[in-house]
């Protein structure tokens, strides 16, 4: 019965690397997010998908491509991993009418890059 | 761009009332949302403040005066559950971005 759940949890990998992160919501929400948190904490918006549409694009590296095959689905590819890509990548949704504001988070997803 | 300013930590003791206060900075404000995370845990949404005034849910209540563009999260009786990272963020409204403050790290001690 997971809202927003995503995979793996834990993915530790070599630098030079590809991996992905899936993520699936069962909500019904139209927009989906990636959001990364590093080791301050810091939360950091990446990407926002809307409908299956990019709506956001937060000057992140294009080594990081995320695709939406459809609305309950945003899945993230990281091409050639740099150490400073470790983070926790959370994915979230958010149904219309509250916009951005009330968020949905999915467990996260640890990425360790050695 | 958007901007926020929470304090980094505050501790205190069970049963006591906490506020942690945000102050912002952002174009197009659409509203305040707080949001709680226990270590190795996900966000969670606890409350959002479009308009000004106290909107209480149970022992958090969360406050916004948009016209000194600040808010606070009032946590009251606490509790050592309640020991956990309190971040507060600022929406552009519908399809847009929400930026999050630094979080709050607050601990409860017995």
């Amino acid at each position: 019965d997971t809202a927003v759940s995503q995979t793996p949890k834990y993915l530790v990998t070599q630098m030079g690397n590809d991996k992905s992160i899936k993520c699936e919501q069962n909500l019904g929400h139209d927009t989906m997010y990636w959001y990364k948190q590093d080791s301050k904490k810091f939360l950091k918006i990446m990407f926002s998908y809307n409908n299956k549409e990019l709506i956001i694009n937060e000057t992140v590296p294009n080594r990081f491509s995320p695709k939406s095959p459809d609305k309950a689905h945003l899945n993230l590819h990281i091409n050639s991993l740099e150490l400073g890509d470790s983070a926790v990548y959370f994915c979230a949704s958010s149904p219309a009418g509250t916009g951005a504001n009330v968020l949905t988070f999915g467990a996260g997803s640890r990425l360790t890059v050695l | 761009g958007q901007s926020l300013e929470q304090p980094s930590e505050v501790t205190a003791v069970e049963g006591a009332i906490v506020q942690i206060n945000c102050t912002y900075q952002t174009s197009g404000f659409y509203g305040l949302s707080w949001y709680q995370q226990h270590d190795g845990g996900a966000p969670t949404f606890l409350s959002y403040n479009a308009l000004d005034g106290l909107e209480e849910t149970g022992r958090f209540s969360s406050f916004l005066s948009r016209s000194d563009s600040y808010g606070y999260l009032l946590l009251q009786e606490l509790q050592m559950k309640d020991s956990a990272s309190y971040f507060c963020a600022v929406g552009g409204g519908d399809l847009s971005k929400l930026s999050f403050g630094a979080g709050t790290t607050v601990t409860v001690r017995a």
